[in-house]
């Protein structure tokens, strides 16, 4: 079993849809849990950290559950630009600190 | 958010060719780098974890003697491709940690293409 599983996609929505990601953990000592998103032959970029009380940044909200290791992300009122890889990443500092990545969910918006 | 620059962008070698990849934390001091490849449409793949001044911890399957990291300094860290071949043909990306704010965010540097004919 991977370390951190996401549904890889795509996902094809309108504009204006909601969309949810999710993504699963196995390391139950993980501690720290972030979304990047990766536009196509780009480096990463910090969208959100994801925090037990849930939070929210504009359109896009992040929640964690860690009794059952879950974390997602909620897009509301899709834009073209949303269209890129979401990536789920877990930190863990057991043995030294070490961030796993999710292999990404691909997003396409169209018009 | 913290800056991370790498160079060069991209850099076309001939086969057994040695390949030096600068990465640079702009801003702030990173007391930790880390070194990834990731290939076409697949996820980052983390090759090494840097700590200023000692030595770099590999990843299970990457060669140390092949793929060199020096963490000489808390704003540069360097990968050396060694005699490099095709299959090592990836876009490598470099990350930082220590910035402010949260310390176990990471900050990505835009990454290097390398292509090895």
């Amino acid at each position: 079993r991977k370390e951190v599983e996401q549904d890889p996609g795509p996902f094809n929505v309108p504009e204006g849809a909601t969309v949810a990601f999710n993504c699963t953990y196995s390391n139950s000592a993980s501690q720290s849990f972030f979304w990047y998103r990766q536009d196509c032959r780009k480096e990463p970029k910090l969208l959100m950290s994801v925090y037990s009380s849930g939070n929210e940044d504009g359109r896009f909200t992040a929640q964690l559950n860690r009794a059952s290791q879950y974390i997602s992300l909620l897009i509301r009122d899709s834009k073209l630009s949303d269209s890129a890889t979401y990536l789920c990443v877990v930190a863990a500092r057991t043995g030294g600190f070490k961030t796993i990545f999710g292999a990404g969910t691909r997003l396409f918006v169209k018009a | 958010g913290a800056v991370v620059s790498q160079h060069p962008s991209r850099v076309i070698c001939k086969s057994g060719t040695s390949v030096k990849i600068e990465c640079r934390s702009l801003d702030f001091q990173a007391t930790t780098m880390f070194w990834y490849r990731q290939f076409p449409k697949q996820s980052l793949m983390l090759m090494a974890t840097s700590n200023e001044g000692s030595k770099a911890t590999y990843e299970q399957g990457v060669e140390k003697d092949k793929f060199l990291i020096n963490h000489a300094s808390l704003t540069l860290s360097t990968l050396t491709v060694t005699s490099a071949h095709p299959e090592d043909s990836s876009f490598y990306i470099c990350s930082a940690r220590g910035a402010s704010g949260s310390a176990d965010t990471q900050y990505f540097g835009p990454g290097t293409r390398l292509t090895v004919l």
